[in-house]
């Protein structure tokens, strides 16, 4: 079992829907995670990180957190044709390591 | 300016040359990184230094070495490349665990051919 996993889609949503972007890790003791954007060709980008159960929102982005079922969620209101890119999960371990998940690829449809 | 830089941006080499990654940053961090990714895949992290005289082995660190000369520096080098060596390399940077939460910053990335 991968540490942190994620649906690899790609996943399509039209302009304007929301995105919901998922992720779950098994080790439980992880307290951090990371959600990344990543353009083709570029550098990961840090968007959002969160540390408590619970929503943390940012703009037209809301991380979701649930210790409980080990589960990462990434929402994206508004989506819009820049948002088309690969979202990288990441979890900060129990044994301070940072693991990423494999990235979900979201396209924005105009 | 860039907290996070990478030289080269892009490098064509071939099977067996000695290259080296550099990778500068003026962020304060202590801890560095260095991963590759390949086309459609993750990111693989291939060695990590959480200060000057702290070196650790990543997951695929077979075929490379890196040297930290200073808290802003890390390099990566192929000893001797081979053509699976293409990837897209990337440099990252976090700072140290009771000052923030660990998040992490990537430079640019260098774009390595091997022929």
């Amino acid at each position: 079992q991968k540490e942190v996993e994620q649906n690899s889609g790609p996943l399509s949503v039209p302009e304007g829907a929301i995105a919901s972007l998922n992720c779950t890790y098994s080790d439980r003791g992880s307290q951090s995670f990371f959600w990344y954007r990543q353009y083709s060709g570029k550098s990961p980008e840090l968007i959002m990180s969160i540390y408590s159960n619970g929503d943390k929102e940012d703009g037209r982005f809301t991380a979701q957190l649930n210790k409980a079922s080990q589960y990462v969620s990434l929402l994206i209101r508004d989506s819009q044709p820049s948002d088309s890119a690969t979202y990288l999960c990441a979890g900060k371990t129990s044994y301070d390591k940072v693991i990423f998940g494999p990235g979900t690829s979201l396209s924005v449809i105009p | 300016d860039a907290d996070v830089t990478q030289t080269p941006r892009n490098r064509i080499t071939k099977t067996g040359k000695r290259i080296m990654l550099e990778c500068s940053q003026t962020k304060g961090h202590d801890r560095m990184y260095w991963y590759r990714q390949d086309p459609g895949l993750g990111l693989q992290l291939i060695y990590y230094s959480f200060d000057v005289k702290d070196i650790n082995k990543g997951e695929i660190s077979d075929g490379y070495s890196v040297s930290r000369q200073a808290q802003a520096k890390f390099s990566l080098s192929l000893e001797s490349a081979i053509p699976n060596q293409t990837a897209l390399y990337f440099c990252a940077t976090s700072d140290l665990p009771g000052s923030s939460y660990n998040e992490q910053f990537f430079g640019p990335g260098t774009r390595l051919t091997v022929l």
